[in-house]
Order: C-alpha cells, then structure tokens, then sequence
C-alpha cells in the first residue's frame, strides 16, 4: 500500500541552526501538506502546496519556514532558524484532492527536538 | 484554536462492547468531518468522514453520526477490539479549502 515517507525520525539541531524535514508523497498526489503537533497540544495545520506552489498557510507558518518541492518526488519543510518553540512532531501528508472530503494521508512524522 | 473540541481525553471499554467518542466543533462553515486513529510513532491514519448534508455513514465496525443542529459528531465502534485501542482524533475541513483542523484527541483502551 502506497505510504508518505517521512526522514529523518528524529532531528536534534541547536537553536538558531537550520533544518530541513523531508518528505516523500504518495506518487499520484497532487497537494502537499505539514502539520505540527507540541506535545501535549492539537495536531496544527502549518501549510499547504500545490501545482509547486503555497496554496494556503496558517499564523505559525511565518518567513522561518519555507516549503519546496525540489524533484518530482522530494516535499521539504524548511526552518531556517530553530526556535526552543519550534520543538514539535512534524507530519507531512498528501493528498489525490483539495476541498470535499478531502483524505489527507499522513507520514509517520519526524520529531524536531530543538535545544 | 478550539474550533473542534473532543472533550474525553481518554476513553476504556471492554473488548466486544460499544466505544462512542464524542466531537464538538463551533464553525458552521465546516463541510465535512474525519476520524483518523493515531497508534504511537506513526501518523494519523483516515478511519472514516461524513459529509455536512448526511446524518450517519457506516463502514463496517465503524459509524459515525453527524448533529448539525448541535454542531456535534460521535464515532460509535462496534464491537471493540483490542487492536482498536489507540488515540482517535476528530477533524474537520472546508469544501474550498486544504486544511483539517483538529480536535484534541481521546486515547482509546480496549481491554480484553
């Protein structure tokens, strides 16, 4: 069965340093998708992608983060500069189609532990 | 963001019986409602989703019930089983848009 692929598992950087999560989409998907969840908290919607561009972006998605489909199958999620806030699970998902309902299939996650 | 509520952080029943796990959300605007089960160190997996125009959809073990009048959701699992246990999170989207807003999530145990 088709999967989303998510690397590293586990990132640990410094504060201040940049990272950059991977993500590899189920084949035929068109849009793209990351998500955080802080332990503790909601699953929150960062960002949206499609046709290589934003298509939608939520309040925490600010000029830190950065998304790029880089090849045809590679999804990053860059930041640029880690914040101790920034410390979170980070899923990335994918999808055949926007609106409706919408079934968004989901990574395993890499978990950022930022120090 | 308190759009979507699940108010039972966690839930046990036994193995065989029925789980109900409850979800409130606040925008009218939501078109269309998900559950996804979540087991530890994977991601959210689709269980099943209802549209804002229908009442209930079943599928298989799994149904859910749709209140709009209430603005209230209930994902009804029966019977339980043991490989069910696992964290149950309640979403909901837009029809014009991309994002799911979630719920906070209850942690099912089913006990054999």
């Amino acid at each position: 069965e088709p999967e989303v692929t998510q690397t590293p598992s586990h990132q640990v950087t410094q504060m201040g340093q940049e990272v950059i999560l991977r993500c590899v989409p189920i084949s035929n998907h068109l849009y793209f998708y990351w998500y955080r969840q802080i332990l503790g908290q909601k699953v929150e919607f960062l960002v949206s992608f499609y046709n290589n561009e934003i298509s939608e972006k939520s309040e925490i998605f600010d000029d830190q983060f950065s998304v790029e489909r880089p090849d045809g199958s590679n999804f990053t999620l860059k930041i640029r500069s880690t914040k101790l806030e920034d410390s979170a699970m980070y899923f990335c998902a994918s999808s055949m189609t926007s609106g409706g309902a919408n079934i968004q299939y989901f990574g395993a996650g890499t978990r950022l532990s930022v120090l | 963001d308190q759009q979507v509520k699940q108010n039972s952080p966690s839930l046990s029943v036994q193995e065989g019986r029925i789980s109900i796990l409850n979800c409130d959300y606040t925008n009218s605007m939501f078109d269309y409602f998900l559950w996804y089960k979540k087991y530890p160190a994977e991601g959210p997996t689709f269980l099943i989703s209802i549209s804002s125009i229908k009442d209930k959809n079943e599928d298989g073990r799994f149904t859910v019930f749709l209140n709009k009048s209430a603005k209230h959701l209930s994902l009804h699992i029966v019977p339980s089983q043991p490989g069910d246990s696992a964290v149950y999170f309640c979403a909901a989207s837009k029809a014009a848009g991309n994002k799911l807003t979630f719920g906070g999530g209850t942690r099912v145990l089913v006990k054999p």
